[in-house]
């Protein structure tokens, strides 16, 4: 069966400190793979997708950057975080829905 | 510009009642919509997905129709029960170059009171 995993759940970061945030997906290959973020209280907002190794596109310009270095894995990073980077960060993959993972919540102090 | 808009406000229904959730959306075509449930704290999950060729979709106490003309969704939920307090969240296929990339409205949520 296809899973999708997601590390840390939380997360509290001090201003102008690294990021890495990790997902990786189990049972499918080659799938299309989403960052999104979601700020208190408002929708989700599409950050980067990727439709393969080393493919990247990125729909809003911002102080993130993310990377596919294996087929099942996406990670988001920063080099230095700022107070507006705080938000709940989801990785989702693409079947007939897209499928979640269980998010990490970012607090940046 | 594209929008998807849901009604931002809470719904509170009575347990038992229908509920009815509507999704608009401007400037966009899409081939198909989804809806997904969001609880606290989790990512969305999944629900129900109709086609553009679709006027409803049903799925146990779940419905969902599609007006493209309208430009307009509605979710229902019958028989509702307080386990199907939520957020919902329609989606529709936004423009970019990542195959089917999905845009979220703002999600709209539901309170079932016992």
């Amino acid at each position: 069966s296809q899973t999708i995993h997601q590390w840390p759940a939380t997360l509290v970061q001090p201003v102008g400190s690294p990021l890495s945030l990790e997902c990786t997906v189990e049972g499918t290959s080659n799938p299309n793979l989403y960052w999104y973020r979601q700020a208190a209280g408002r929708g989700l907002q599409l950050l980067f997708y990727s439709v393969g190794i080393g493919q990247i596109s990125s729909e809003v310009p911002q102080n993130l950057s993310a990377s596919r270095p294996q087929d099942r894995q996406f990670i988001l990073s920063s080099k230095k975080l700022l107070l507006s980077d705080s938000g709940f960060y989801l990785c989702a993959w693409q079947n007939y829905g897209y499928t979640f993972g269980s998010g990490t919540r970012l607090t940046v102090v | 510009s594209q929008k998807i808009e849901q009604n931002s406000e809470a719904l509170n229904i009575q347990e038992g009642k229908t509920a009815t959730l509507t999704c608009n959306y401007t400037n966009y075509s899409p081939a198909y919509l989804q809806w997904y449930r969001q609880d606290p704290g989790r990512g969305p999950v999944f629900l129900l997905l109709i086609r553009e060729n679709e006027k409803e979709k049903r799925k146990e106490r779940l419905k969902v129709t599609f007006d493209t003309t309208l430009k307009q969704s509605l979710f229902h939920i019958t028989a509702s029960q307080p386990a199907d307090s939520a957020t919902y969240l329609c989606a529709l296929v936004g423009t970019g170059n990542a195959g089917n990339m999905l845009t979220f409205g703002g999600g709209t949520r539901l309170m079932v009171k016992p």
